[in-house]
């Protein structure tokens, strides 16, 4: 059991451009949470699917951000037009019972 | 709406020292807590978790206990090693018991 797998580990991008966040939960797992980690703000809830289907995505941003899970074994955070402001640590979870996280990606808007 | 209070941003200690965190909750309803830890480059990995009044969660030699009077879910440890630096988090779920909630987070250095 690899655990939950983000790819990639870092991403920079220049303000402006496209970023896509990539996930892979664990195998079995029907739950896949996407979470946010800044020093200012802490962990923030972004979005949740169940068996693929969003259920929750009160955390997201309005604009720019959006979140899909095309199949069982992954799940993509998009965010479009980066700003310096969206650089963070985008943790992706997966859960059967307990939750599990994935390493993380960092991500930096220069 | 619901929030985890952390009293304490950074605790520093040495090795068999006497370990306390304090963490406040406010919810509706009967919300599960949690104490997660994180190390650095990885994700916050699940200590222990209580779901009902006076339930104590424990692993690894940490413990919790949940009291819903004080709505409090304090992280102690006896005795404290230089593996147990760290980031330690208290946490809740929502009703639904899938959203968690996470405090601001304690970061934990043991001197050798």
């Amino acid at each position: 059991n690899a655990g939950v797998i983000q790819t990639p580990r870092h991403k920079v991008t220049g303000k402006g451009q496209e970023a896509t966040l990539w996930c892979e939960p664990i195998s079995g797992h029907s739950a896949v949470f996407w979470y946010r980690q800044t020093i200012v703000q802490g962990l923030e809830f972004l979005t949740y699917f169940r068996n693929q289907a969003p259920i929750d995505d009160s955390g997201m941003p309005k604009e720019r951000f959006s979140a899909q899970m095309p199949n069982q074994s992954h799940s993509t955070l998009k965010i479009q037009s980066t700003q310096p402001q969206d650089s963070a640590v985008y943790l992706c979870a997966s859960s059967q019972k307990e939750v599990f996280f994935g390493k993380g990606t960092r991500l930096t808007v220069v | 709406g619901d929030s985890v209070t952390q009293t304490e941003g950074q605790v520093a200690l040495s090795e068999e020292d006497f370990l306390t965190i304090h963490c406040n909750y406010s919810a509706s309803g009967y919300p599960t807590l949690f104490w997660y830890v994180q190390y650095p480059g990885e994700g916050p990995q699940l200590l222990f978790r209580a779901s009902r009044d006076k339930e104590k969660g424990s692993s690894r030699g940490f413990e919790a206990t949940y009291d819903k009077g004080t709505t409090s879910f304090h992280l102690r440890k006896a005795s404290v090693q230089e593996s147990d630096s760290a980031v330690y988090y208290c946490a809740l779920s929502d009703p639904l018991g899938y959203k968690l909630t996470f405090g601001t987070g304690t970061s934990l250095l043991v001197d050798p």
